[in-house]
């Protein structure tokens, strides 16, 4: 049972190189989400997406894009990397609780430790 | 708009120990409930949630009550483990929002 699998999980980038990282889920969810997790600052939302096809920005959506081509994939792209965007990067999907109409429980993935020099 | 406050850690406590973690919120609606738990190395999990006032979530000797009155939703296990040292997460989830919004979290110690 995969549930949601990042890859790569490392990586280190020099300033201004590109990179993408993919996130892909086997639960059929609608929703999915790219988070950033930095020391003291919580889980901060980069992008999100709804549904194929459709995305939307969070709280830090500056320096990355995002593509949702196909259901099950959710991609997350650092056109030119910065030190900034050393951190770990969390991907989440859900679905939408039927009852209360509201987001439900988030499917997390293991994570992707990026570092820019 | 949405937010959510949990109490800044760490906390550090010995085994056996009684736990509160508190967490409050502000919502426009009727949000949902969560708290989470991510262990050292791994992504967060859900530990419990409740999706309306004065549900109680519960899960390994975890309980919250969703308290509309005090828009709180404190963390609280009566005999804390070792093996409960971790990062808890407050979230809320709103109808009128696509998104979960989290707490800062609260890291917690458990000394033997």
């Amino acid at each position: 049972n995969a549930g949601v699998t990042q890859t790569p999980k490392f990586r280190v980038l020099k300033t201004g190189q590109s990179m993408t990282l993919l996130c892909a889920q086997d639960m059929n969810h609608e929703y999915m989400y790219w988070y950033r997790q930095d020391p003291g600052m919580g889980l901060r939302l980069i992008h999100y997406s709804v549904g194929e096809g459709t995305t939307a920005k969070g709280e830090v959506p500056d320096g990355y894009n995002v593509s949702r081509l196909k259901k099950q994939n959710f991609l997350l792209g650092l056109e030119s990397a910065a030190p900034s965007q050393t951190s770990v990067y969390f991907c989440a999907s859900a679905e939408v609780e039927p009852v209360t109409e509201t987001t439900g429980e988030l499917f997390f993935g293991e994570g992707s430790r990026l570092t820019v020099l | 708009g949405n937010s959510v406050t949990q109490m800044e850690g760490p906390v550090t406590l010995s085994e056996e120990a009684f736990l509160t973690i508190n967490c409050t919120y502000t919502a426009t609606g009727y949000p949902s409930l969560f708290w989470y738990v991510q262990y050292p190395g791994e992504g967060l999990q859900l530990l419990l949630k409740a999706t309306k006032a004065d549900d109680k979530g519960s899960n390994k000797g975890f309980e919250a009550t969703y308290r509309k009155e005090t828009t709180s939703f404190h963390l609280e296990k009566g005999s804390v483990q070792v093996s409960d040292s971790a990062v808890y997460f407050c979230a809320l989830s709103d109808l009128r929002d696509d998104k979960i919004i989290f707490g800062k979290g609260t890291r917690l110690h458990i000394l033997p």
